[in-house]
């Protein structure tokens, strides 16, 4: 039940394309669904994030769409750029009594062609 | 300000060896969370310290332990090496340990077992 299910596995799409990566997860306790994005050497970075209270989140050119009912999210990457080629994980968290976990999607690598 | 420092970046080591890893939180950050990740098996959680305490714990063997110093500086300890503990060693900072946003990560100590 702690398993975030990520899609696809890699993705590659043109310059000034859209990319989108889908999540799903089981856990209703889950509160708050974070994006990574992750360059090779590098830890993962903070890209975007969302409240199970609210249906869209955008930043940029990126935007988070949230479907409750579903239990599914979903990271849209407009314009895709070259920069954007990275590695881009899904993640969830929820209080367990006083702590907290992330849990990782699988990650999706992502090539933009230029 | 300062980002998560990890140290050192890469280590090789020798099964049945042990080897400590540090973690620097972000200073103000009392919470500290340590990652594991391969190509295998992804991003998995093994255990988070607040106040240095122990407050969650992953599914991962006693050979994985760590501590929390009164600054909030974390070290994690494998004992008894194995092949399979080759992976990236992630530490994540957060202000508290139960707000779910915040997540900080270092760039990550490369262990490699041979």
């Amino acid at each position: 039940q702690q398993q975030v299910k990520q899609s696809p596995q890699s993705l590659i799409v043109q310059k000034g394309g859209i990319s989108i990566i889908n999540c799903a997860y089981e856990n209703t306790a889950f509160d708050y669904f974070p994006w990574y994005q992750q360059f090779p050497g590098k830890g993962p970075a903070l890209l975007i994030a969302i409240r199970p209270d609210v249906s869209e989140k955008k930043e940029g050119r990126f935007t988070i769409s949230f479907n409750k009912s579903a239990k599914q999210f979903s990271l849209h990457i407009m314009d895709s750029q070259p920069g954007d080629s990275a590695t881009y994980f899904c993640a969830a968290t929820g209080l367990s009594g006083s702590a907290r976990q992330l849990t990782f999607g699988s990650g999706t690598q992502l090539t933009v062609l230029p | 300000k300062a980002g998560v420092t990890q140290t050192p970046r890469y280590l090789i080591k020798t099964r049945g060896q042990q080897v400590t890893l540090s973690c620097s939180p972000i200073s103000g950050h009392r919470s500290v969370s340590w990652y594991q990740q391969t190509p295998g098996q992804g991003l998995q959680f093994l255990f988070e310290y607040f106040s240095e305490t122990q407050r969650n714990k992953g599914n991962f063997p006693g050979r994985f332990s760590g501590r929390q110093f009164s600054n909030s500086r974390s070290e994690m300890n494998v004992s008894t090496l194995e092949l399979g503990d080759s992976a990236l060693y992630l530490c994540a900072s957060r202000i508290t340990g139960t707000e779910a946003r915040g997540y900080t990560f270092g760039s990550g100590t490369r262990l490699t077992v041979v």
